[in-house]
């Protein structure tokens, strides 16, 4: 799976858009991102993934450059229970390839 | 319905002694994993079963941790004589098959610490 790269913190106003990013510049063309979070004491929670096109779903939007070097995960409105970290993984979806490699993610913090 | 359950939520024991982890995973999900948290990292992996198999141990430490599925639903991990370095939250996920786009489900983890 490709290497992605992510600020280690960013700080948010409630009620503020927050925008993570993520960089996997040697990503292969059959490799989705995945975005998942772990809010504290909790498990990784999936958000969202996509392959070329933008996606939107109930939780946040998923942005994806065109040469697919880097995306944005795009949370419209954030609530402090928003606060987590905020993990960007790339994958190939298929037979034999199931587990998910997480880096040390974006620690977001959601300021009142 | 019922997320991923893990028992019990925190675990300590003293180093050199055997310990047993429990995850429930979601009804009817046949792919499991196990990951292992330690503190300022991402999880990583160590197990995947595919039913009642182990369809890939590469990411266990060494022989001291084994994990089982006897019926494929309810997964145990295993860790023997255990070591200061094992202490992490492990973290069990299912999924309802492996290998595409599905979702994988965590549960909340096992804090395991080893004094």
């Amino acid at each position: 799976d490709a290497k992605t790269t992510q600020p280690t913190s960013m700080d948010c106003a409630e009620g503020r858009a927050a925008n993570l990013p993520c960089n996997h510049s040697t990503i292969s063309g059959n490799e989705y991102v995945y975005w998942y979070r772990q809010i504290h004491s909790q498990g990784p929670q999936y958000i969202i993934h996509g392959l070329k096109n933008n996606e939107t779903n109930e939780m946040a939007s998923l942005i994806i450059t065109e040469d697919r070097k880097s995306s944005t995960l795009i949370l419209p409105h954030a609530t402090l229970r928003d606060t987590a970290v905020y993990y960007c993984i790339v994958r190939v979806p298929g037979a034999g390839s199931y587990q998910l490699t997480f880096g040390k993610g974006t620690k977001l913090s959601v300021i009142p | 319905g019922a997320g991923v359950s893990q028992t019990p939520s925190n675990k300590v024991t003293e180093k050199g002694k055997y310990v047993e982890l429990r995850c429930d995973p979601i009804s009817g999900h046949t792919a499991l994993y196990w990951y292992r948290q330690s503190l300022g990292q991402g999880p990583e992996f160590l197990i995947y079963f595919q039913g009642t198999g182990a369809a890939d141990d590469s990411g266990l430490p060494n022989d001291r941790f084994f994990a089982v599925r006897p019926e494929g639903s309810v997964s145990t991990l295993k860790i023997q004589r255990t070591e200061r370095g094992d202490s992490a939250v492990y973290l069990c996920a299912s999924s309802f098959q492996a290998g595409g786009l599905e979702t994988q489900y965590f549960g909340p983890g096992t804090r395991l610490t080893v004094l």
